[in-house]
């Protein structure tokens, strides 16, 4: 297995602008995360999925944010009517059910989205 | 707002030398992970730290829990180019809980 795939790499858009980005997790990895990552800061926590179950989402996500994990498989995020401030890093995390209360995150090399 | 502080933010030493990372938090956390990250890459894990007190050993990495389990630190013995990155540390607050919080992050410049 590669490890966390994330597409696409880049992404340049409009403000106003709807973009999806997708994360393919190491499989078999149950549990999937998404982060943001603003330039010089640590990630923050947006989401994250048990299978296909969207058990937390952060009060930083916005109604125009929107993750799905369909299949409990590879997962999108969604970001409709971009805003300029939303122009960061998004990291994708997976990590095997392993029992025990600690997760072991594997993350992606992330979508760096810019909104001009 | 950032629960976990990082000191320093920045950090540019010469190869060879010892240094101090230092991640610190008012808040108590079940387990607290450190991350390095490179750029345009996503962190990586390189240790999870449980116990209050714990201490646990990377070749020339040392981490440490702090024994109210409220704050962390990352010492790293004679510093080689490839340590260069970004160290982040990041806490889960509540046993059972798969949200971490990362904190602000230290950048650190190994020069040859």
């Amino acid at each position: 297995d590669t490890g966390v795939s994330q597409d696409p790499r880049h992404k340049i858009t409009k403000r106003g602008q709807n973009v999806t980005f997708r994360c393919d997790p190491i499989s078999e990895h149950n549990r999937l995360y998404w982060y943001r990552q603003t330039l010089g800061q640590g990630p923050e926590f947006l989401t994250y999925f048990q299978n296909e179950a969207q058990l937390e989402k952060s009060r930083l996500l916005s109604d125009r944010f929107s993750a799905e994990r369909p299949k409990g498989s590879f997962s999108t995020l969604e970001i409709q009517r971009t805003e300029q401030g939303d122009s960061a890093m998004y990291l994708c995390a997976s990590s095997p059910t392993s029992g025990r209360a600690v997760d072991e995150q594997y993350f992606g090399p992330g979508t760096r989205l810019t909104v001009t | 707002t950032q629960l976990l502080e990082q000191s320093p933010q920045f950090l540019s030493i010469q190869e060879g030398e010892n240094l101090t990372v230092y991640c610190n938090s008012s808040s108590v956390f079940s387990s607290l992970q450190w991350y390095r990250q490179e750029p345009g890459e996503g962190p990586v894990l390189l240790v999870t730290v449980v116990t209050g007190g714990e201490v646990k050993k990377l070749k020339r990495l040392t981490f440490q829990f702090g024994d109210a389990r409220k704050d962390s630190s990352l010492h790293i013995t004679a510093a080689q180019p490839g340590d260069t990155g970004l160290y982040l540390c990041a806490g889960a607050q509540t046993s059972g809980t798969y949200k971490y919080i990362f904190g602000t992050g230290t950048r650190l410049k190994v020069l040859a």
